[in-house]
């Protein structure tokens, strides 16, 4: 099966832990997205990248850090400096060119404990 | 399953009836716009897409209006199934990097 996989699905953080979401896709995309979303809001997109060691923050990157190691793979570090970190997290993914349409994970909820 | 219709705009239809969900895009140089539902618990699913060159694009039960002199898009599904119960959210996006902005949303809740 093609897809995106995120794990886990739920995820807890203690208070000054930093945790990591992964994030896999066989699609053969290169770009790929972290997105934030809270109750009643859109999607924010966190961290996205194009290509394999390259990324870029998107409108809320603080507290967060990722790296793009594969072109597979694009896991996104909640920090202990994200005070608010509770949110469902989508990862996504692109064929590289303009205007593509994203393929979505089925997230992974965040709570602190 | 995840509270992700929390104090959005809700749009209730009954089985059978069409639906129409709206969307008002604030950047007038968006040039490409996608539609996307999200059942509760999972990631948004791609429906359908409209490039601004298009005024209507049609896909299966469902439609894509774009009006760029107002900046509005909207959704019509029609023959509404309890499917169709989900958010639903639209996308725009402008020029090179695919940066995509999504609004907040619309609950549409099917009445059997």
């Amino acid at each position: 099966d093609g897809g995106i996989t995120q794990s886990p699905k739920y995820l807890f953080r203690k208070e000054g832990q930093n945790v990591t979401l992964s994030c896999e896709q066989n699609l053969n995309h290169d770009a790929m997205y972290w997105y934030r979303q809270d109750p009643g809001q859109g999607l924010r997109l966190i961290y996205y990248s194009q290509i394999v060691n390259d990324f870029q923050k998107g409108d809320i990157a603080e507290g967060y850090s990722v790296s793009r190691e594969k072109k597979e793979s694009f896991p996104l570090t909640v920090t202990s400096a994200q005070k608010n970190p509770t949110a469902f997290y989508l990862c996504a993914s692109s064929p590289t060119g303009y205007g593509n349409i994203q393929y979505f994970g089925a997230g992974t909820r965040l709570s602190v404990l | 399953g995840e509270s992700v219709g929390l104090h959005l705009p809700t749009l209730s239809v009954q089985e059978g009836d069409n639906s129409i969900i709206n969307c008002a895009y604030s950047n007038s140089a968006s040039d490409y716009f996608i539609w996307y539902k999200q059942e509760s618990g999972k990631g948004p699913q791609f429906i359908i897409d409209i490039r601004s060159n298009m005024d209507k694009r049609q896909g299966q039960r469902v439609t894509v209006l774009l009006n760029k002199t107002v900046k509005h898009l909207s959704l019509q599904i029609a023959a509404t199934q309890p499917g169709d119960s989900a958010v639903y959210f639209c996308a725009e996006s402008s020029g090179g990097y695919q940066k995509v902005t999504f609004g907040t949303g619309t609950k549409l809740q099917v009445i059997p």
